[in-house]
């Protein structure tokens, strides 16, 4: 089955650029999302790119997405004290009825 | 904007009783999905629900577990005898179609004693 893995935990100043990487195993996949969950709260969608895209970016967020080497990435700019939270890479399988395999979660430390 | 959402928000309940997790999906999607994740770890896949019947489940989805569409709005999961173990957060989703992404409620915390 499909396996996505992101590292545990990044520190960044305020103000400066936040990068989260995420690599996962199913070159067919459709839908590849970023969620966002701040403590001890739900799952909120940030983005998302479709497979057929390379880039995608809203606002302060860009996702890049390098098919070759199964690689997605989630740029936050102007990174805020209130982006602090863990970020899940998330991709929906290609068979069966699509469900989503989540990774581990970055999570994110805003210095401020 | 249409969300999904869902009831309770937090449930606390003792071990072996019975609890119906309630959801409200997007009102013109066809397709329903559960989720958890245990407390630090990752949100794994339960069950995907089409056309009144199951689709993909996972190991995880015993049968201790069951999921139903009672009316046109709700799909429930229910769990029948709840064990320590269960205590997580259940997420529901839906999608449009399978070719659609799919959109999560806030979640459930579930409390085990």
């Amino acid at each position: 089955g499909e396996d996505v893995e992101q590292s545990l935990f990044l520190s960044v100043r305020e103000g400066d650029s936040s990068v989260i990487n995420c690599t996962y195993t199913d070159s067919s996949s459709t839908y590849l999302y970023w969620y966002k969950q701040e403590p001890g709260a739900g799952l909120q969608l940030l983005t998302y790119i479709f497979s057929n895209m390379d880039m995608k970016q809203d606002q302060r967020l860009t996702v890049l997405l390098n098919k070759k080497d199964k690689h997605l990435s989630l740029r936050i700019a102007d990174t805020q004290t209130g982006d602090s939270a863990i970020y899940f890479c998330a991709v929906e399988d290609s068979g069966g009825y699509q469900k989503v395999t989540f990774g581990i979660g970055t999570k994110l430390q805003v210095i401020p | 904007e249409p969300e999904v959402t869902q009831t309770p928000s937090h449930q606390v309940t003792q071990m072996g009783q019975e609890v119906i997790l309630r959801c409200v999906p997007i009102s013109n999607h066809l397709y329903f999905y559960w989720y958890r994740q245990i407390l630090g770890q990752k949100v794994e896949f339960l069950v995907s629900f089409y056309n009144n019947e199951i689709s993909e489940k996972s190991e995880i989805f015993d049968d201790q577990f069951s999921v139903e569409r009672p009316d046109g709005s709700n799909f429930t999961l229910k769990i029948r005898s709840t064990k320590l173990e269960d205590s997580a957060m259940y997420f529901c989703a839906s999608s449009e179609s399978r070719m659609n992404e799919q959109f999560f409620g806030p979640g459930t915390r579930l409390t085990v004693l």
